[in-house]
């Protein structure tokens, strides 16, 4: 069976500072995907960063990076130079052969 | 624009009724899904379809019903067996094909219907 754990149920850190968001997962499956999401006040998902399997190289999109180590099977968020804005949820997900499963989430809070 | 419409935006259902969640995409997706979310927690898939007039459970199917009898629509009716309904669903639909590790295009999402029992 696939899981994903996010073992912090709250962050805070200071605005400008770095901050990791921790998730491992669990399954058996050679390919799969790893997402990172960002769901604010308002409810919608934002998509945020993205890692497969198969990729040699930790993704990155502007702000956020991934630091993917697949034999540890962990997949942590890394959001550099934190903003008042980055203050939300976040969820790391699985995508295996059919569906997306997510883990609890880790609420962020930025502080000036 | 292409996109995920999810309606109503709030909904209040009183206790033995049905009611339905609408959810439309002009994405060309094939996969559709349908997720709750109940406060501070993660999401939950409910149902899942991948192709027109043909859907799975996910893990926790009981008390709801789904149809999949257009490639754009995937609606949702949370049925008066489900006893705590109140919470917070959300809409996705996805593409299909290739494996899971190289298909980067995860899910789109809609903005969600915020149901409460009253």
């Amino acid at each position: 069976a696939q899981k994903i754990t996010q073992t912090q149920p709250g962050m805070f850190v200071q605005e400008k500072e770095a901050v990791t968001l921790d998730c491992t997962y669990d399954t058996s499956d050679p390919s799969y995907g790893l997402f990172w999401y960002k769901q604010p006040s308002s409810g919608e998902m934002i998509f945020l960063i993205y890692q497969g399997s198969y990729d040699q190289q930790n993704a990155t999109e502007g702000r956020y990076s991934l630091n993917f180590q697949k034999a540890r099977k962990s997949a942590n968020l890394v959001i550099s130079a934190s903003q008042l804005g980055d203050s939300a949820m976040y969820f790391c997900a699985m995508r295996g052969a059919d569906k997306l499963i997510f883990g609890t989430g880790t609420r962020l809070q930025v502080f000036p | 624009d292409g996109g995920i419409t999810q309606s109503p935006k709030y909904l209040f259902r009183k206790e033995g009724q049905n009611v339905t969640l609408s959810c439309e995409q002009n994405l060309n997706h094939d996969a559709m899904y349908w997720y709750r979310q109940d406060p501070g927690q993660g999401l939950r898939l409910i149902y899942y379809s991948q192709i027109v007039n043909d859907f799975q459970k996910g893990d926790i199917a009981e008390g709801y019903s789904v149809s999949r009898e257009k490639k754009e629509s995937f609606p949702l009716t949370v049925t008066s067996a489900q006893k705590n309904p109140t919470a917070f669903y959300l809409c996705a639909s996805s593409v299909l094909g290739g494996q899971g590790g190289t298909s980067r295009y995860g899910y789109t999402f809609g903005s969600g219907t915020r149901l409460t029992v009253v």
